[in-house]
């Protein structure tokens, strides 16, 4: 069966920090993967989504980036961390080659302070 | 760019009664359309979904229905019980360059008053 592992569940970082979250899927080859950020209270935005190694397609401009190593990994990165971009990120896949249900990982809370 | 509406924002039930959350898109290429359900503190999961084939559709007391020409498409919870309370996300998704992308709402709280 398939899973998805999202790490680490919550994180505490200061402004102008890095950052580096990391997804990864398993049981599946070539998955559509997804990063979203759900705001306190707030719907799920999307913030990349990729159909393969190297292919990542961007939603929103911002000092966030992905990138996407190896088939079934999605890292979510930043260089310099602002307030705003505290949240709940949820890294999702789905079955490649068609639109079907995605599957989130446990989601990780970060907060910039 | 790309949007999804979702109305309202709270809603709130006698146990029993039926709910009854709407949304309306902007992409005209959209043609997958899940509805997810999120319970306090935990992951989004399907609850049902519709493709733009298919004008309603069914699933014990869910039910979805689809309107492509207006863009909406809405979710029927008949029979509300206490744990259906949750947040609902309705989306859209469709398929560019890029892959395929689902466009998410707002979200909707569902209080069912026992």
């Amino acid at each position: 069966s398939q899973t998805i592992h999202q790490w680490p569940a919550t994180l505490v970082q200061p402004v102008g920090s890095p950052l580096s979250l990391e997804c990864t899927v398993e049981g599946t080859s070539n998955p559509n993967l997804y990063w979203y950020r759900q705001a306190a209270g707030r719907g799920l935005q999307l913030l990349f989504y990729s159909v393969g190694i190297g292919q990542i397609s961007s939603e929103v401009p911002q000092n966030l980036s992905a990138s996407r190593p190896q088939d079934r990994q999605f890292i979510l990165s930043s260089k310099k961390l602002l307030l705003s971009d505290s949240g709940f990120y949820l890294c999702a896949w789905s079955v490649p080659g068609t639109h079907t249900e995605a599957f989130f990982g446990q989601g990780t809370r970060l907060t910039v302070v | 760019g790309e949007n999804v509406e979702q109305h309202p924002s709270t809603l709130s039930v006698q146990e029993g009664d039926s709910a009854v959350i709407k949304c309306t898109y902007s992409d005209s290429a959209s043609n997958y359309f899940p509805w997810y359900k999120q319970e306090l503190g935990k992951r989004p999961q399907l609850i049902i979904d519709i493709r733009s084939n298919v004008g309603e559709k069914k699933d014990q007391r869910i039910a979805v229905t689809l309107n492509k020409t207006a863009k909406h498409f809405s979710l029927h919870i008949t029979e509300t019980q206490p744990e259906d309370s949750a947040v609902y996300f309705c989306a859209a998704g469709s398929l560019n360059t890029g892959g395929f992308k689902t466009i998410f709402g707002a979200g909707t709280r569902l209080f069912v008053k026992a």
